[in-house]
């Protein structure tokens, strides 16, 4: 398997800008997981996923921030109108979790690398 | 929310050295306890995950304990080696969901 795939791996917008980062889950896993590196507060969970609905989005910074994921294979991050504070790594993971693993280990993209100017 | 502590924040030793670090957290509605391993401009990659109270896993020179009693898990890194430089996470996980503590960076001198 090729592992967890995010694109694109860097993104530099200006301000109000939309911007939409892609993850590809490993086949199989049926939890997504969007995260936020950030200085001040290490890795920060956006938003969550099983079996494609979402379940938990209380760390969603504000309206501007949307996830989708229409499919098992695919999923969306878009931030709209994007702001400077918005600068991050942002990693997806996914996880095969519940009675089918013990583990439910998260995998992790390489991450998309954003700047807002 | 899960209070996930870590401590250290950052630790710098000599090659060589032997090290360790702590993570704390509240030990209710506890399942499993992850360490992640973090090399700077990659992502992180998962060392352990544990279960049980008492759990002891090792890793080559890399083991860690876990006591669920009382909410805590040792990192142990016996004989540092530069290649060791990373930030090491923890997560406590509920069962559908991970709270990540904010790591120890670990610096190994050559």
């Amino acid at each position: 398997d090729a592992g967890v795939i995010q694109s694109p791996r860097h993104e530099v917008t200006e301000m109000g800008q939309e911007v939409t980062l892609r993850c590809k889950p490993i086949s199989g896993h049926d939890y997504l997981f969007w995260y936020r590196q950030t200085m001040m507060r290490g890795l920060e969970l956006l938003i969550y996923f099983n079996n494609n609905v979402p379940i938990d989005d209380s760390g969603m910074p504000e309206d501007r921030f949307s996830a989708k994921m229409p499919n098992a294979s695919f999923s969306t991050l878009k931030i709209q109108p994007s702001e400077p504070r918005d600068s991050a790594v942002y990693f997806c993971a996914s996880s095969l979790a519940g009675w089918l693993s013990n583990t439910g280990e998260l995998f992790f993209g390489e991450g998309s690398r954003l700047t807002v100017l | 929310i899960l209070n996930v502590e870590q401590s250290p924040q950052s630790l710098h030793v000599q090659e060589g050295d032997s090290t360790n670090f702590t993570c704390s957290f509240p030990s209710s509605n506890f399942y499993a306890l992850h360490w992640y391993r973090w090399e700077t401009a990659k992502s992180p990659e998962a060392l352990f995950v544990m279960t049980l109270n008492g759990d002891e896993k090792k890793k080559g020179r890399i083991s860690a304990t876990l006591n669920t009693k009382e909410g805590y898990s040792y990192l142990y890194i016996k004989g540092s080696q530069p290649e060791d430089s990373a930030t090491y996470l923890c997560a406590p996980y509920t069962g559908n969901q991970f709270y990540f503590g904010t790591g120890t960076s670990l610096t190994v001198i050559p």
